[in-house]
């Protein structure tokens, strides 16, 4: 899962594997959520969003999974390819416009 | 289609200089906003802007001033430059179309403060 500090948590997964990456969140009350890509020296991209009254949302190999009980979000990446290599974060909606708190991120390494 | 772009995308100033970063959409959205990225943390919010001509205070404001003088650029300025503030800064922006809108960002500037 992901943490603040100095040291990003690592996925290692072989190639074709599925991936599985966790996000906790803090707020109850936040009721969208995004996940994020980032690859090295770009910016983040956006790869799937889940609105509070969703348990599970599914993109081209990406399903998000939400359980609001736990406060729990995670990213689950089919048939894992090396361009999958990169940072992926989370990100809630909290209060105010449109404002959102990011997760620190989970380095996921593609292992041909 | 561009998306964000930010300018420059490398910077080293020495303490004391100022800076200002541009950042430009061409997707015609309302809101905008910079945030600073630091090794093993996630993104924090320095300033964001709903439209033309207002600016607001995000989690780590100070030290930083911006300007929306157009729609399509949001400028961050460094007034005093601090090694504090050596990071990688990126623009977001996202429509007007109700709340609830992914952040679309900038590749970054990756700014070194000596």
């Amino acid at each position: 899962g992901e943490s603040v500090g100095l040291h990003l948590p690592t996925l290692s997964v072989q190639e074709g594997d599925n991936s599985i990456i966790n996000c906790a969140y803090s707020n109850s009350a936040s009721d969208y959520f995004i996940w994020y890509k980032q690859e090295s020296g770009k910016g983040p991209q956006f790869i799937i969003d889940i609105r509070s009254n969703m348990d599970k949302r599914q993109g081209q190999r990406v399903t998000v999974l939400l359980n609001k009980t736990v406060k729990h979000l995670s990213l689950q990446i089919a048939a894992t390819q090396p361009g999958d290599s990169a940072v992926y974060f989370c990100a809630e909606l909290g209060s105010g416009f449109n404002k959102f708190y990011f997760g620190s991120g989970t380095k996921l390494n593609v292992k041909p | 289609n561009a998306g964000v772009t930010q300018t420059p995308k490398f910077r080293v100033l020495k303490t004391g200089q100022s800076m200002t970063l541009l950042c430009a959409q061409d997707m015609n959205h309302e809101y905008m906003y910079w945030y600073r990225q630091d090794p093993g943390m996630g993104l924090r919010l320095i300033h964001y802007s709903v439209g033309e001509g207002t600016t607001a205070k995000g989690e780590v404001p100070d030290g930083y001033n911006v300007s929306r003088l157009k729609k399509q650029n949001f400028l961050l300025g460094l007034e005093s430059a601090a090694p504090s503030q050596t990071s990688v800064y990126f623009c977001a922006s996202s429509s007007w179309t109700g709340n609830n809108q992914p952040q679309h960002f900038g590749d970054g500037t990756r700014l070194s403060i000596l």
